[in-house]
Formats: structure tokens, sequence, C-alpha cells
């Protein structure tokens, strides 16, 4: 347990399904962060919020939508995704503006059919 | 640009050391991780240097040789817990995780 809880931890979506992922942290932090993890690849920054507000978008397609209600929540609302999507994301949380420790969630493993 | 290498896989034994290294190419740098990720799980940090030299904890250390562009991860007296991906990455300032670049991690096994 690292403090970071992400749901689901697993799930199988078709191309033109809807379905968000999410992300609780209650640490403290302020800044909250997604990746993709894919096999063989770096993990990959897909968005960044600090204090709730959106600073990092890094050419993230338009079928990822983040959301940041407060500082503990963090979504990722997905659809019509494409196989090439299949991976694992990560959501992590740590303080803004530092580079001390990151806290990573376990993650949700997506598999697109 | 960013480019970070490390090995992809190692394998060694329990009871014995190991060093992974990790060089790297970068438009600034401010420090260097090491996290670990066991299959399944969250990467977990170990360890972040930003001056030269040995940094030890238990049984990890971590060194950073700024001049060289280059890292390793020392693991003494191997367990079977161990055998985890370690992912190396840099930090180009001192501003938080956005401009951190990660490697693709080694994969290290250690057998009996």
């Amino acid at each position: 347990e690292t403090g970071v809880t992400q749901t689901p931890r697993h799930l199988v979506m078709g191309m033109t399904n809807k379905k968000s992922l999410k992300c609780e942290q209650h640490l403290g932090h302020n800044a909250m962060y997604w990746y993709k993890q894919s096999a063989k690849k770096p993990l990959e920054l897909m968005f960044v919020y600090n204090f709730k507000e959106q600073t990092e978008n890094n050419s993230v397609p338009s079928r990822f939508s983040p959301e940041c209600p407060n500082s503990s929540h963090l979504f990722l609302h997905l659809h019509t995704l494409q196989p090439e999507d299949s991976a694992l994301y990560l959501c992590a949380s740590s303080v803004q503006g530092s580079n001390t420790e990151a806290f990573f969630g376990q993650g949700t493993r997506l598999t697109v059919v | 640009g960013q480019n970070i290498d490390q090995p992809t896989e190692m394998t060694a034994t329990e009871g014995a050391i190991v060093q992974i290294n990790c060089t790297y190419q970068t438009s600034g740098f401010n420090g260097l991780f090491w996290y670990q990720q066991h299959a399944g799980e969250a990467p977990t940090f170990l360890s972040y240097n930003v001056l030269d030299g040995l940094e030890e904890k238990g049984r990890f250390s971590s060194f950073l040789s700024r001049s060289k562009g280059y890292s390793y991860l020392l693991l003494k007296e191997l367990q079977m817990k161990d055998s985890a991906s370690y992912l190396c990455a840099v930090s180009p300032d001192s501003g938080g995780y956005q401009k951190v670049t990660f490697g693709t991690g080694t994969k290290l096994q250690v057998i009996p």
C-alpha cells in the first residue's frame, strides 16, 4: 500500500466503450500525474495537475480526458480507444514543485479489444 | 533531447552483489532517481542523487557521476524479493516531476 489507490485494477473495454479510471490519494500532496507504461517502453507522462490545475498535456490524444475535481482525486476518462492504447496506466502524486519521492498507485491494466 | 540507457535484463545469484548501470544524455540535469517496481505493482522510490558520489541506504547504494553522465544502483546481499524492475529517471531541474524522463527499466532476476 503506497497511499495512492487506483481503481479498477484491470479493465477490458471495446473500442466504442466509455470508461473512467480513478485515482485517490490522502497524502496531502498537491501534484498528481497520469503515466502510461507499455512493455519495453519508458514510463510516459500523460498529464500533470498542480493544485488541481492542469499544467502539462504531453500531446496526448483527445480520446483521453483527465479530470481533477480536488487535490485528492484524479480521473482519466476514456472513449473510442484503440488497441495500441492497451497498457498499464499509473497514477502518482507528489509535493508540487519538488523532487522528493513520488508515490505511485498500482495501476490499471487496460486492454482494448 | 533526453536519452537514458540501462540494460534490459540482468540475472544475479541470491546473496551476491549486482550493479545496475544507467547512462544519460539530457538537456539539463538536476538529479537522478532510482525506482523499484515489482511485477504488477507500483514503482517505489529508492533514491535521488544530486551530488557526485555514493549514497548508501542499507543493502542498496546509488552512485552518480555528473561529469560522465553515469549512475549505478548497487544491491548487496541479494534476496529473492529483490527480483523486480529498476527504473532510472533524470530530472532536468528541481521543479518536480513534470519534466522527469524515465528509462525503460532493468528487469533483475535473482536466482537461488
